[in-house]
């Protein structure tokens, strides 16, 4: 009964390095979303994918990419790390999208150096 | 435009006592009204959620909330507060006339609930 799991769990960068964290979800839903978490500022939608295949923009987007080759697993890239991007960032999942909740990973904290 | 805010950073209440943690949106066409529970390192968990129907929604660990159409609001209470209840709360919501379902939960910015022995 894993749900969803992120790896890593922390990871230091320095500035203009690349990373790919990682979401893998059991429960065959069709959405995903990665979101970052900043102090006083709740979670904002970074990418998202509404099944196999597909990804869209969230509300911030800028120098991140994303991919769903397989359905369970949805891939945040960072291609060239700067601090603004220290963040904790997590993945979740949802059956439907519209009225379910949503289930989340445990989290990932970065920090860029 | 969808979004929600939390008008409290911080919520103090006494154990034993009854606890409510605030929640108003805005949205074009009708709301769909979560909550969440973050503790300390941990992802976030689902506590309950409005989608139609009564106005008052029981979720998990006792906790329930009131959804008021008229004063664009959904907060979150529980009849008496617990140590362990201490966390980081968040309201979420996402308007039904969004196209494709798919485009994610709009976040408030948390509230931090502290329950003291």
């Amino acid at each position: 009964n894993a749900g969803v799991t992120q790896t890593p769990k922390f990871r230091v960068l320095k500035t203009g390095q690349s990373m790919t964290l990682l979401c893998a979800q059991d429960m065959n839903h069709e959405y995903m979303y990665w979101y970052r978490q900043d102090p006083g500022m709740g979670l904002r939608l970074i990418h998202y994918s509404v099944g196999e295949g597909t990804t869209a923009k969230g509300e911030v987007p800028d120098g991140y990419n994303v991919s769903r080759l397989k359905k369970q697993n949805f891939l945040l890239g960072l291609e060239s790390a700067a601090p603004s991007q220290t963040s904790v960032y997590f993945c979740a999942s949802s059956y439907s999208g519209q009225r379910d909740g949503y289930t989340f990973g445990s989290g990932t904290r970065l920090t860029v150096v | 435009a969808q979004s929600v805010a939390q008008p409290e950073d911080q919520v103090n209440v006494a154990e034993g006592n009854p606890l409510t943690v605030k929640c108003t949106y805005s949205v074009s066409g009708n709301p769909y009204l979560f909550w969440y529970v973050q503790y300390p390192n941990r992802g976030l968990q689902f506590l309950l959620k409005y989608i139609t129907g009564d106005n008052l929604v029981k979720g998990s660990y006792g906790f329930e909330a009131e959804f008021n159409k008229s004063q664009t609001s959904f907060h979150l209470k529980k009849p008496s507060a617990l140590v362990s209840d201490s966390a980081l709360y968040f309201c979420a919501v996402r308007d039904s006339r969004r196209g494709g379902g798919a485009d994610g939960l709009t976040f408030g910015k948390g509230t931090h609930l502290i329950i003291q022995p």
